[in-house]
């Protein structure tokens, strides 16, 4: 079955812009999660996304948003970026069920300049 | 206070050799679950092994395996017979009941050496 898929892979823009990211994950899974990994912060939890609601929302500025839509695609926002916004972006699904596990894309990574 | 912890930044395994990467947790949850992730220089995140905090037995999954041990609080990965595929970055990670969310741990780099 497909993975998770994140786009684009990659992805360089400037400060002040902004940018949306997409997930789409495994077929079934209705849970969507976003993390931020930086060389400095390490893994750091957005939100998670169930069945289009935002369940959970980690420690970022207002800046950072998400949706997620029926088909249980979800994409994530960042406006006005700051050089610190330069990481990686990770996107895992989930079918809710914590045994079951988080699967991961390959991540968008984000340059600001 | 850190929820999870890695306390070796990077590690060397000769080919074919066993290798364990701790990682200690902290929660005052009953309920939780552990898991390991790998991460190569790709950077995508692949899934390892499960530990869910009320198994009674060990997780294994082929070369994986997870040293559970509750009282102590840590939950220690295990590979065996180490390829030299298995270089990479190896996160703990746990979730705790009500917070759908992942804690990670800062990682340990393993390298394999022929």
């Amino acid at each position: 079955k497909a993975g998770v898929t994140q786009t684009p892979r990659y992805l360089i823009k400037t400060r002040g812009q902004q940018v949306t990211l997409s997930c789409s994950p495994i077929s079934g899974h209705r849970s969507v999660s976003w993390y931020q990994q930086t060389p400095g912060q390490g893994l750091q939890f957005l939100f998670e996304y169930f069945s289009e609601t935002q369940r959970n929302k980690g420690n970022f500025p207002g800046r950072f948003s998400g949706r997620q839509f029926s088909n249980s695609r979800s994409e994530m926002n960042v406006s006005t970026l700051e050089l610190g916004d330069s990481a990686l972006y990770l996107c895992a699904s989930s079918t809710g069920q914590v045994s079951d596990g988080y699967t991961f894309g390959s991540g968008t990574r984000l340059t600001v300049v | 206070a850190q929820k999870i912890t890695q306390t070796q930044p990077g590690m060397f395994v000769q080919e074919k050799e066993a290798v364990t990467l701790d990682c200690t947790y902290d929660t005052s949850d009953q309920s939780y679950g552990l898991f390991w992730y790998k991460q190569p220089s790709s950077g995508e995140m692949i899934f390892l092994i499960y530990q869910g905090s009320y198994d009674e037995q060990n997780a294994t999954e082929g070369r994986y395996s997870l040293n559970f041990q509750k009282a102590r609080k840590s939950a220690n990965l295990v590979i065996s017979a180490s390829q030299l595929g298995d270089s990479a970055m190896y996160f703990c990670a746990m979730r705790e009941t009500g917070r759908r969310a992942l804690t990670f741990g800062s990682g340990t780099r393993l390298q394999v050496q022929p």
